[in-house]
């Protein structure tokens, strides 16, 4: 199973980009990456996910490295409420065709006004 | 506005008690997942459903807890007897498999349980 590597905090001034790296060395070629965000106090939310190439929703941006070793997510321009922590998170497959996400100790990106 | 909900929202019981936390996944979706999030071991998958029989349940302790679902409309997690330790945020997730992967799971709001 790939395992992940992001920086615990990253700080942002308000309106500026931000860029949240994720090592994932050990993904296999098949593997989506995905992200997702917890708010304080709120269940975690879906952001994006991706394989290969760039992504791009209203949410953020998905930059994928050629060699898929790494990725990064951009928030375009970080407002207050995107002060969350973020996680980078590969699958784990198991028995019985099972598919989990696992969530690691993700970044917390916080944002100043 | 589709939205998994939870309920209750907190709970606060004594050691030995048993508890039943609930689940609406939204309408439609087929595949519900039971986390568990403390500060110490963050977020813990502990079981996941796909049309209302159970996937994995390999991240749950066997001899207390019990996940089911009685219907589409209903998830339940049960825990007999509780302990201290079961103190955390339990989450449910819904989704929609494609090509048997749910990339996009929604949240519910939690259960937050203080077991004392």
């Amino acid at each position: 199973d790939a395992k992940t590597t992001q920086p615990n905090s990253m700080e942002s001034n308000e309106e500026e980009p931000v860029h949240l790296p994720c090592n994932h060395s050990t993904i296999s070629g098949t593997d989506y990456i995905h992200w997702y965000r917890q708010l304080p106090s709120q269940g975690p939310e879906y952001v994006i996910h991706g394989l290969t190439s760039n992504v791009n929703n209203r949410m953020a941006s998905l930059a994928i490295a050629e060699d898929r070793k790494s990725s990064t997510l951009i928030l375009h321009r970080a407002t207050l409420r995107d002060a969350a922590v973020y996680y980078c998170i590969p699958p784990i497959y198991s028995g019985a065709g099972s598919y989990q996400l696992t969530f690691g100790k993700g970044t917390k990106l916080s944002v100043i006004p | 506005d589709a939205r998994v909900t939870q309920t209750p929202r907190h709970k606060v019981t004594e050691m030995g008690q048993e508890v039943t936390m609930r689940c609406q996944p939204i309408l439609g979706h087929n595949t519900v997942f039971w986390y568990r999030q403390t500060m110490m071991q963050g977020l813990e998958l502990l079981a996941y459903f796909r049309n209302r029989a159970p996937l994995d349940d390999s991240g749950m302790p066997k001899d207390r807890f019990s996940a089911e679902m009685p219907d589409a409309t209903l998830a339940t997690l049960k825990i007999q007897p509780s302990e201290p330790r079961d103190s955390a945020v339990y989450f449910c997730a819904s989704g929609l498999p494609r090509n048997s992967r749910v990339e996009e799971q929604f949240f519910g709001p939690g259960t937050r349980l203080t077991v004392l």
